[in-house]
């Protein structure tokens, strides 16, 4: 079966100091990811995806980056960390998407990021 | 892009009544449509899914209508229970690059009163 990792599940970081989430998925191979974050309180936003090693899209302008080294490992970083930036941050997988079919997506448990 | 709207933002209903939240999205290209629950500090888990060639889905007390046409849809849940207490987001997938991330609503806090 496949399972979705994520760590740390809690950081408190300065301001001004860098980041760096990990995302791991087991059991599958060429998986979609994707980070998500997730302000207090609900809502939550698409930062970045990616359909394969090295290949990174961005949805909104940020200060934060993301990065895909091996095949089931998904990276988002930061070099200098706002006030802005705090909050709840889920990576996810699906199924590399077939047919014109959108695959469910499955979600890490979360890494929770307070900027101080 | 995509733009998912969702209402209300928080749901009160007695036990054992039925509970329907509502999302309109912006784009007729999207086709998937999903919808996750999220208990407090937890991951969001899939609950029912439809795509767009399908009008209604059911899973036991839940189920899901799609309308393409007026460009919304909406989750029921007959007979809640205690348990169902917990914010609910629908999400709506439009095709592209060969990923699908998905545009979420901004959530529905259902409180099932006992």
């Amino acid at each position: 079966s496949q399972t979705i990792h994520q760590w740390p599940a809690t950081l408190v970081q300065p301001v001004g100091s860098p980041l760096s989430l990990e995302c791991t998925v087991e059991g599958t191979s060429n998986p979609n990811l994707y980070w998500y974050r997730q302000a207090a309180g609900r809502g939550l936003q698409l930062l970045f995806y990616s359909v394969g090693i090295g290949q990174i899209s961005s949805e909104v302008p940020q200060n934060l980056s993301a990065s895909r080294p091996q095949d089931r490992q998904f990276i988002l970083s930061s070099k200098k960390l706002l006030l802005s930036d705090s909050g709840f941050y889920l990576c996810a997988w699906s199924y590399y998407r077939t047919s014109g079919r959108a695959n469910e997506q499955f979600f890490g448990p979360g890494t929770r990021l307070t900027v101080l | 892009g995509e733009n998912v709207e969702q209402h209300p933002s928080t749901l009160s209903v007695q036990e054992g009544d039925s509970a329907v939240i509502k999302c309109t999205y912006s784009d007729s290209a999207s086709n998937y449509f999903p919808w996750y629950k999220q208990e407090l500090g937890k991951r969001p888990q899939l609950i029912i899914d439809i795509r767009s060639n399908v009008g209604e889905k059911k899973d036991q007390r839940i189920a899901v209508t799609l309308n393409k046409t007026a460009k919304h849809f909406s989750l029921h849940i007959t007979e809640t229970q205690p348990e169902d207490s917990a914010v609910y987001f629908c999400a709506a997938s439009s095709p592209g690059g060969g990923a699908d991330g998905l545009t979420f609503g901004k959530g529905t806090h259902l409180i099932i009163q006992p």
